[in-house]
C-alpha cells in the first residue's frame, strides 16, 4: 500500500533550525512535494524533489534520497509565522498525491 | 506564479440546501483538476480528480450523485454538493495542475467553508 510517515507535532525557537523528516511507500514516484499549510487555510506550494539531493530555496531546503524512501524539510531562521503544518506528499506512478496527515510545527518565542 | 480562485469562501445554508463550489485557474490551464475535503486537524482527502471534457473519477467511498462535477473547459472546474447536510460541513478545496506536465506542484485555491444548518 500507500503511506507516509511524519511526526505528529514538533516544537521549535524562533531563530532556531528545524528538520522535518518524512518516509514513504508509494506504487512507483515521480517526486515529492513539501506543503506548508496554516490553520483553516489551503496548502501552499514550497519545494519539489525529484532527484536524490538538497534543493534550497531561502530559509527553506529540502532533501531526497529515493533509495531510502525518505525526505526532510529544513527550516532556518525560524519566525513565529512558520507555524504551520507542513505536508510530505509524494507523487506515484499516476502522477496522484498521496497525502499524509502531515507535522504541526509550533514556533516558540 | 500560477493562481487559483476558489469560490465562495464561506456558505452556510440550510439542510437539504445544494451548493455550487467554483474553481478557476487564472493564469494558466489546468486539464486536471482536484477535489479535496478536509475534516478539523485531519489530512486533506481527495474526492475526485477532475478532467476537461470527461467525467470524473471518484475515490472510493465518495458518493458521485451527491457531489456532482463538471470540467466544462481548461480553466473552471465545479463541485455540486446536492442536498447538503450537517454531515457534509466541512473545508473543501480545489486545486489544479498546469497543462504542461504531470509533475508540476497543484496549486490550490483558497478554500470553500461550508456550513450546514
Amino acid at each position: 500500500g500507500q503511506n507516509i510517515d511524519q511526526p505528529t507535532e514538533m516544537t521549535a525557537t524562533e531563530g532556531a533550525i528545524v528538520q522535518i523528516n518524512c518516509t514513504y511507500q508509494t506504487s512507483g514516484f515521480n517526486g515529492l512535494f513539501w506543503y506548508q499549510q496554516h490553520a483553516g487555510e489551503a496548502p501552499t506550494f514550497l519545494s519539489y524533489n525529484v532527484l536524490d539531493g538538497l534543493e534550497e530555496k531561502g530559509r527553506f531546503s529540502s532533501f531526497l534520497s529515493r533509495s531510502k524512501g525518505y525526505s526532510y524539510l529544513l527550516l532556518k531562521e525560524l519566525q513565529m509565522k512558520d507555524s504551520a503544518s507542513y505536508l510530505c506528499a509524494p507523487m506515484d506512478s499516476n502522477y496522484q498525491l498521496i497525502w499524509g496527515a502531515g507535522t504541526k510545527l509550533i514556533i516558540k518565542p | 506564479g500560477a493562481v487559483v480562485s476558489q469560490h465562495p469562501s464561506w456558505v452556510i445554508c440550510k439542510s437539504g440546501t445544494s451548493v455550487k463550489i467554483e474553481c478557476r485557474s487564472l493564469d494558466f490551464q489546468a486539464t486536471t483538476m482536484f477535489w479535496y475535503r478536509q475534516f478539523p486537524k485531519q489530512s486533506l482527502m481527495l474526492m475526485a480528480t477532475s478532467n476537461e471534457g470527461s467525467k470524473a473519477t471518484y475515490e472510493q467511498g465518495v458518493e458521485k450523485d451527491k457531489f456532482l462535477i463538471n470540467h466544462a473547459s481548461l480553466t473552471l472546474s465545479t463541485l455540486t454538493v446536492t442536498s447538503a447536510h450537517p454531515e457534509d460541513s466541512s473545508f473543501y478545496i480545489c486545486s489544479a495542475r498546469d497543462l504542461v506536465t504531470d509533475n508540476q506542484p497543484q496549486h490550490f485555491g483558497d478554500g470553500t467553508r461550508l456550513s450546514i444548518l
